[in-house]
């Protein structure tokens, strides 16, 4: 059973500033590791996603850096906008052969303040 | 398009009641997935089907739960004798075959409160 440690629990940041947010984990048997983003009263949406072939990964003001040796990865939200106050997930898919099926981190509450 | 569809948006059962939760994935998604949300944690995975079968049923938390996709497209979680732990937000996701990709489509979930 995977293990995920997913810090902090919650987190408020000023418009404008850099939002972070960590997730560990302990095996290393997956190839992909997405981070889903949840509205209050929604599902969750995924966000963006890494392969651990890969360091880093941008996409606009969301950046995924990827530490295969401490077997943590973190998301980098910049230029925090109230619109990204939400809660967010780290997540590890159990690849085709176990469908894909979703192990999601405890969230993180994010408020972004004016 | 649309995407995932659930209902009821809410549900308020009894105690020991039966009650149903349905899903209608995106069209064409052959991989339909329940998940269970309690508050202020990450969704947990129940069940998986891959078409009309059920590929991986391990979340289930015991035999009160019951899952079907008889066609391939609509699912139906049934729970039994409900009890006030099973209250929580029942989420179902949607995917494109495992192999073709990884991102699984979310429905906004239904809400069950058992009283």
């Amino acid at each position: 059973q995977q293990q995920v440690k997913q810090s902090p629990q919650s987190l408020i940041v000023q418009k404008g500033g850099i939002s972070i947010i960590n997730c560990a984990y302990e095996n290393t048997a997956f190839d992909y590791f997405p981070w889903y983003q949840q509205f209050p009263g929604k599902g969750p949406a995924l966000l963006i996603a890494i392969r651990p072939d890969v360091s880093e990964k941008k996409e606009g003001r969301f950046t995924i850096s990827f530490n295969k040796s401490a077997k943590q990865f973190s998301l980098h939200i910049m230029d925090s906008q109230p619109g990204d106050s939400a809660t967010y997930f780290c997540s590890f898919p159990k690849g085709p052969g176990g469908g894909n099926k979703l192990t999601f981190g405890t969230g993180t509450q994010l408020k972004v303040e004016l | 398009g649309a995407g995932v569809s659930q209902t009821p948006s809410n549900k308020v059962t009894e105690k020991g009641k039966y009650v149903e939760l349905r899903c209608d994935p995106i069209s064409g998604h052959t991989a339909l997935y329940w998940y269970r949300q309690s508050l202020g944690q990450g969704p947990e995975f129940l069940i998986y089907f891959q078409g009309t079968g059920a590929a991986d049923d391990s979340g289930l938390p015991n035999d009160r739960f019951f899952a079907v996709r008889p066609e391939g497209s609509v699912s139906t979680l049934k729970i039994q004798r409900t009890e006030r732990g099973d209250s929580a937000v029942y989420l179902c996701a949607s995917s494109v075959a495992p192999g073709q990709t990884y991102e699984q489509y979310f429905g906004p979930g239904t809400r069950l409160t058992v009283t």
